[in-house]
């Protein structure tokens, strides 16, 4: 079975911090792909990175950066000065790299970021 | 390049009603899924499309909701009838296969029972 846990409901910061958002993921497949979207008030979910298993090496885009720990089963995400636009859900998914590759989201971390 | 489109975007309806919800994928995109997203949660898999063929609806339920892409390209989701319960945002996603499976996702249908 495959789960995804995202134990933070809620964050609020003020602009300009920075803020990670964790998680936790659960499979017995060895290969997959991990996946963080954003969903703003618009309700649209947006692709942020994808990640493959067999791939541990941390990277960044912009303010935005991924660190996937297979060890711990983690894959966390930080975003750097925060700015009051990143306000939004953010879910963290799990797909096994078979036929199929459906997402399992995780419940989502509610970032509000004031100015 | 067009995203996903889906139509209505909001829908309300009385509870054994029935309705149905349409998606119109990324050209070229062979693979199309719908979601449910009850307020709070996170998406959840109903049914995946590779073309016109069903890869995975064991999460849909059949007693209710039926889904279709006859065309291989665009999708109708239906619930007939409709439960308190189904009130949710309905989402459909596309990716070019479920090899690449970065899955782009449209504005959803908001679904209200009353």
């Amino acid at each position: 079975a495959q789960k995804v846990t995202q134990a933070q409901t809620e964050i609020s910061v003020v602009e300009k911090e920075d803020v990670t958002l964790d998680c936790v993921y659960e499979t017995r497949d060895t290969t997959y792909y991990l996946f963080w979207y954003k969903q703003p008030p618009s309700g649209e979910l947006v692709f942020l990175i994808r990640r493959n298993s067999f791939d541990e090496q941390n990277e960044i885009s912009g303010r935005y950066s991924w660190n996937f720990q297979k060890s711990t089963s983690s894959f966390n995400f930080t975003i750097t000065a925060s700015q009051v636009v990143d306000s939004a859900v953010y879910f963290c998914a799990l797909s096994p790299m078979e036929y199929g590759n459906k997402l399992v989201f995780g419940a989502g971390t509610i970032l509000r970021v004031k100015s | 390049e067009a995203g996903v489109a889906q139509s209505p975007r909001y829908k309300i309806i009385e509870k054994r009603q029935s309705v149905a919800f349409w998606c119109n994928p990324i050209s070229g995109h062979a693979t199309l899924y719908w979601y449910q997203q009850i307020l709070g949660q996170g998406p959840k898999l109903l049914i995946q499309f590779q073309n016109n063929g069903v890869v995975d609806d064991s999460q849909l339920p059949k007693d209710r909701f039926s889904a279709e892409r006859l065309k291989g390209v665009d999708s109708t989701l239906k619930i007939q009838p409709a439960k308190l319960e189904d009130s949710a945002v309905y989402l459909c996603a596309s990716s070019l296969s479920f090899l690449r499976n970065e899955q782009f996702f449209g504005p959803g249908t908001r679904l209200t029972v009353l």
